[in-house]
């Protein structure tokens, strides 16, 4: 089955660029998406279709996807962007949805 | 406005059945598919399955074949995730969000906090 790969946690301090990546066989070829969850919360969509945002999210939020990475960049990070971060995929093979593992961003 | 608001969390022993709601409202019903997404304790998202309520067509996710039923009702336009002879391993938030077929979801519900316990 198709696996989406993320690291565990990455580190920015504010008002720095956090990229957060999703690896997968060819995901270049998928469209990738990307929520974010806080704490207790539901998640949220923060891109779709690699690099659409949706209304009310932050242009500094951005989405590029080529080969077998996606990346999800965030600028000029702030404090309240610390949250688990997933992307996510539909495979075409099996018709499932596919979530990476998540990563947790630290705002330091 | 869009709007999914679930049933609220619920505490079942190990053997026991449980039906969690999804209530929709802001839209049309039958235009999207309903996915249901599982997060137990401290994990991050699994996709369950989803349906299709316009045409009634369930999907399911391999871990998620047997005990777990997807359902809706149009005439109060909400779906439903049944989960049978529970488990202690089915202890989680369960989410419902709605899709434009295979595409992201848009909209979720808050989460029904199941736990499994004797």
């Amino acid at each position: 089955s198709y696996v989406l790969t993320q690291a565990p946690s990455v580190s920015v301090a504010p008002g720095k660029t956090a990229t957060i990546t999703c690896g997968g066989d060819n995901i270049g070829k998928k469209a990738v998406h990307w929520y974010h969850q806080k704490p207790g919360q539901a998640p949220v969509a923060v891109i779709y279709y690699d690099n659409d945002r949706p209304s009310g999210i932050p242009e500094r939020f951005s989405g590029s996807n080529s080969g077998n990475t996606a990346t999800l960049s965030i600028s000029r990070v702030e404090v309240g962007d610390e949250a688990d971060y997933y992307c996510q995929v539909w495979d075409r093979t099996s018709d499932h949805v596919i979530f990476g593992g998540g990563t947790k961003l630290i705002v330091l | 406005q869009v709007q999914l608001v679930q049933s609220g969390s619920e505490l079942k022993k190990p053997g026991a059945s449980i039906k969690v709601s999804c209530k929709t409202s802001g839209y049309s019903f039958t235009t999207f598919t309903i996915n249901w997404v599982r997060q137990a304790p401290g994990q991050g998202l699994e996709w369950m399955g989803w349906i299709n309520p316009n045409t009634g067509n369930p999907k399911y996710a391999q871990d998620f074949t047997g005990r777990f039923v997807f359902s809706f009702d149009t005439s109060v336009n909400t779906a439903y995730l049944q989960i049978s002879s529970l488990k202690a391993e089915d202890t989680a938030v369960y989410y419902c969000a709605r899709s434009l077929g295979s595409s992201w979801s848009d909209y979720w519900g808050q989460g029904t906090l199941v736990t499994v316990s004797s």
